[in-house]
């Protein structure tokens, strides 16, 4: 059965911190591993990682993926209160592009 | 260029009721995704459609079914409604079958 595991589940840091969140993966067939993230209810586009784009950066967020470990990171530098929400790893196993999704990490950066 | 919007944002049904929800898809993106997301959860997939057509689908039931429109827009029903189908639901469009999705903001119904 394809699945995709978040850690930590949740997280608590104060402004200015760096941290850094995991995604493991086990599908039947890998396509891309996408970032969102989610303050209420849209999840908002992050990243796409594939086989030939395996690291994304973007202002204090980036991210990697490691095909040979089946995981990805996405680290956040100088943790904003802003950057408080959930934060879902998806995987798209090819064919018609079907999102498997993990539970999330809950990130709250207090000031 | 317009994102995705979703309608109505908020709903209250009984059981044994049922239910439509809309989306309008991205300027451009034929190909649209609907899934549920539980509290807590992830969302998980309930079908896609491209150019009209159902082009696969999770694990859900006959009774949550749906259609796209030629102009790409999307409906998505469920009936006979159950207290568990409470959750936010929520629609992607992507110009393809293979393409980055974004996402609507989403209609949170509640089953009582």
């Amino acid at each position: 059965e394809d699945k995709v595991v978040q850690s930590p589940l949740s997280l608590v840091v104060h402004e200015g911190d760096t941290v850094t969140l995991n995604c493991s993966y086990e599908v039947t067939n890998f396509r891309s591993l996408l970032w969102y993230k989610q303050e209420k209810k849209a999840p908002t586009f992050l990243f796409m990682l594939t086989s030939s784009g395996i690291e994304k950066k973007s202002g204090r967020l980036s991210s990697i993926l490691d095909k040979k470990e089946l995981s990805s990171i996405l680290n956040i530098t100088a943790t904003q209160t802003g950057d408080s929400a959930i934060y879902l790893c998806a995987v798209g196993p090819g064919g018609y592009n079907k999102l498997i999704f993990g539970a999330g990490t809950r990130l709250a950066v207090h000031p | 260029e317009t994102g995705v919007t979703q309608s109505p944002t908020h709903l209250i049904k009984t059981r044994g009721q049922q239910v439509t929800l809309r989306c309008s898809s991205q300027s451009g993106h034929n190909t649209v995704s609907w899934y549920q997301q539980a509290l807590g959860q992830g969302p998980q997939f309930i079908f896609q459609y491209y150019r009209e057509e159902e082009n696969g689908r999770g694990n859900f039931p006959p009774r949550f079914s749906g259609l796209q429109f030629p102009n790409y827009s999307s409906e998505l029903n469920v009936n006979a409604l159950e207290l568990d189908d409470s959750a936010l639901y929520l629609c992607a469009s992507s110009l393809g079958a293979q393409e980055t999705q974004y996402f609507g903001p989403g209609t949170r119904l509640l089953v009582l």
